[in-house]
This record gives structure tokens, sequence and C-alpha cells, in this order.
């Protein structure tokens, strides 16, 4: 099974600073990546598939990047309604399908 | 409008059964796979079960395997989840979700609001 381990768990940042989550799998999962936000009382919404595309509708101050075992979604400038929880996913190696334990972005 | 829509959630005793549902509209519900997820309160998401778009080939993650049952009726645009043998441990928000296919490959690009399971005495 792979294993994803996302960190921080928490990152506290004020509104229009960049923030980094990262995101490194057990073993290489390729570019089989994929990134959710995830708001309280809400189901996720698909961010980033395949570790650097852009779901649709995502605004552009999102991107993904990496490969193999170690992955980042960036967030360029945080707006208000960024602030959330964030989840990455695999499926190179399934099943079982495996998500990581999140990273929570709240205000500071 | 494009949606999916749960429905079977509730309280449940341990060892007893639930089926959950998952109505689709809005698509063409037979040429996508699809999954659920489910979400322990106040922790992270947990895959479940996955089915192509025929029905042929079902997956489920060990935590369930042999007690839940993944099916699917492509002329009803619906999804479900048959739960047995439940266990404290099942208590959750179940989601189900599409497969993007072509246009976002495997990502999950569609999620229910969630139907909530409560495993109880």
């Amino acid at each position: 099974e792979v294993v994803l381990t996302q960190s921080p768990a928490t990152l506290s940042l004020p509104p229009g600073e960049r923030a980094t989550l990262s995101c490194r799998a057990s073993q290489s999962v390729s570019s089989q990546l994929a990134w959710y936000q995830q708001k309280p009382g809400q189901a996720p919404r698909l961010l980033i598939y395949d570790a650097s595309h852009r779901a649709t509708g995502i605004p552009a101050r999102f991107s993904g990047s990496g490969s193999g075992t170690d992955f980042t979604l960036t967030i360029s400038s945080l707006e208000p309604e960024d602030f959330a929880v964030y989840y990455c996913q695999q499926r190179r190696d399934w099943p079982p399908l495996t998500f990581g334990g999140g990273t929570k972005v709240e205000i500071k | 409008e494009v949606q999916l829509v749960e429905s079977g959630g509730g309280l449940v005793q341990p060892g007893g059964s639930l089926r959950l549902s998952c109505a689709a509209s809005g698509f063409i519900f037979s040429r996508y796979e699809m999954n659920w997820v489910r979400q322990a309160p106040g922790k992270g998401l947990e895959w479940v079960s996955y089915i192509t778009s025929p029905g042929t080939t079902r997956y489920y993650a060990d935590s369930v395997k042999g007690r839940f049952t993944i099916s699917r009726d492509n002329a009803k645009n619906s999804l479900y989840l048959q739960m047995n043998s439940l266990r404290v441990e099942d208590t959750a928000i179940y989601y189900c979700a599409r497969e993007g296919g072509s246009s976002t490959s495997w990502a999950f690009d569609m999620w229910g609001q969630g139907t909530r399971v409560t495993v109880s005495s």
C-alpha cells in the first residue's frame, strides 16, 4: 500500500501570503497524484490531477508540481476562501487507492 | 443540473446492515467509473470501494472487504453500497464520487454531499 504523508499538518498564514503544501509518497506514484480542497461541512473538491493539471474552474493561483515520490501544492496568494483542509490522493499502485492525512490551512 | 445525491444513511446497531444509494443526474452515468469514499468524524478521507462503468470489476478497501458490496444500475443512473456486519468504526459520512475519465483522468471530479452513517448501540 502506498502511504502518502502530508506536511505540515497545519499551516498558519495571513491572506495574501504564499502557501506551500507537501505530499510525500512511500514509493513512486509517477504523476498519478491529485489534490483536493475540503471546507467544513462540504464534500471535497478536485483542484489538481495528474500532479500538475488544474481541474475545470480552478483559479490559476493553485498549482501542482512534482513526480515520483515528492509533490507540492502551491497557492500563490491566499484568498479568504482558500482556508480549508487539503488532501493528496494517489492511484498509481492500487487497490487500495490512498489519501494523505491532510493539511489544514488556517488564517494567521 | 449535474449532480450526485446520496441517501440511505442513518443509525444502525453493530452487526446491522444498511444500503446506501447515490443518484446521478445531468450526465451519462453509464460512461463513468464510480467510487465510495468515507470520512469518520474529525478524520481524513478513506477510499472504500470502486466499480467500473459496466459494473464488471469491483475493488474494496481491506477494512470493508467481505462486508460491503458495491453495485450499480446504469438504467436507473444509480450507484449502491450494501453494508453488512457494520462495526462502530464504520461510522462516517459516505460520499459517492465520479472519476473524471478523459477530462480529469482517474481523479474524482464530482462528489455527492454525503450521507451520514452512525453505528452505535
